[in-house]
């Protein structure tokens, strides 16, 4: 089955204590990309990644930290996670970056952080 | 600046009657846009988009989008809710000068009622 898959799914941590939501996809993307939804304000995205070894910082990217070492994966790093940074985070992947098809993007369950 | 907003926290309407969901934006350059929907505990799902062509897009579930540039605008539509229906919609676009780059509407929450 063609999906993106993150974890974990729920995670509950302290101020300080670094962290990682891995995400993975199967269905061989280019293009991936981490946002995080608040209530009232959609989706924002925090990086993306046209390629392996080609990220890129989004709208909202201080405190996070991205790597893409191998296609399928692209894991977001929480250095020093902050009560802020607590969140609903979402990894999403497109078949190519810069085209248009790669707005037809496939999304993870979510990972729902808590950071007290 | 660049925008996509979506009017309405909420919408409420009765199994069988139609349904709206507004969404207006303000971008430069030909307008691409889109509707995701998020079901209860997953993540976004592509519903359909509009890229140039007709001003009525079909999508998956029996939704449809009618795209209007004098209004600005780009509303969800389906003639007949279903209780499955309700879900949280977002309205997307991208920021003018890459395509990585969308911009997401707050949300608006769909509720029908049987």
């Amino acid at each position: 089955e063609a999906q993106v898959t993150q974890n974990p799914r729920y995670l509950i941590t302290v101020t300080g204590k670094k962290l990682t939501v891995t995400c993975s996809q199967n269905m061989n993307h280019e293009y991936m990309s981490w946002y995080r939804q608040d209530p009232g304000l959609g989706l924002r995205q925090i990086y993306y990644s046209m390629n392996v070894e080609v990220t890129d910082k989004g709208d909202v990217p201080e405190g996070y930290k991205v790597s893409r070492k191998e296609k399928r994966n692209f894991p977001l790093i929480l250095e020093s996670p902050s009560p802020n940074q607590t969140s609903l985070y979402f990894c999403a992947s497109s078949l190519r970056g810069g085209r248009v098809s790669s707005y037809e993007q496939y999304f993870g369950p979510g990972t729902r952080l808590t950071v007290t | 600046a660049q925008s996509v907003a979506q009017p309405e926290d909420q919408v409420n309407v009765a199994e069988g009657n139609p349904l709206t969901v507004k969404c207006t934006y303000s971008v430069s350059g030909n307008p691409y846009l889109f509707w995701y929907v998020q079901y209860p505990n997953r993540g976004l799902q592509f519903l359909l988009k509009y890229i140039t062509g007709d001003n009525l897009v079909k999508g998956s579930y029996g939704f449809e989008a009618e795209f209007n540039k004098s209004q600005t605008s780009f509303h969800l539509k389906k003639p007949s809710a279903l209780v499955s229906d309700s879900a949280l919609y977002f309205c997307a676009g991208p920021l003018s000068g890459g395509y990585n780059k969308l911009i997401f509407g707050a949300g608006t929450r769909l509720a029908v009622h049987p």
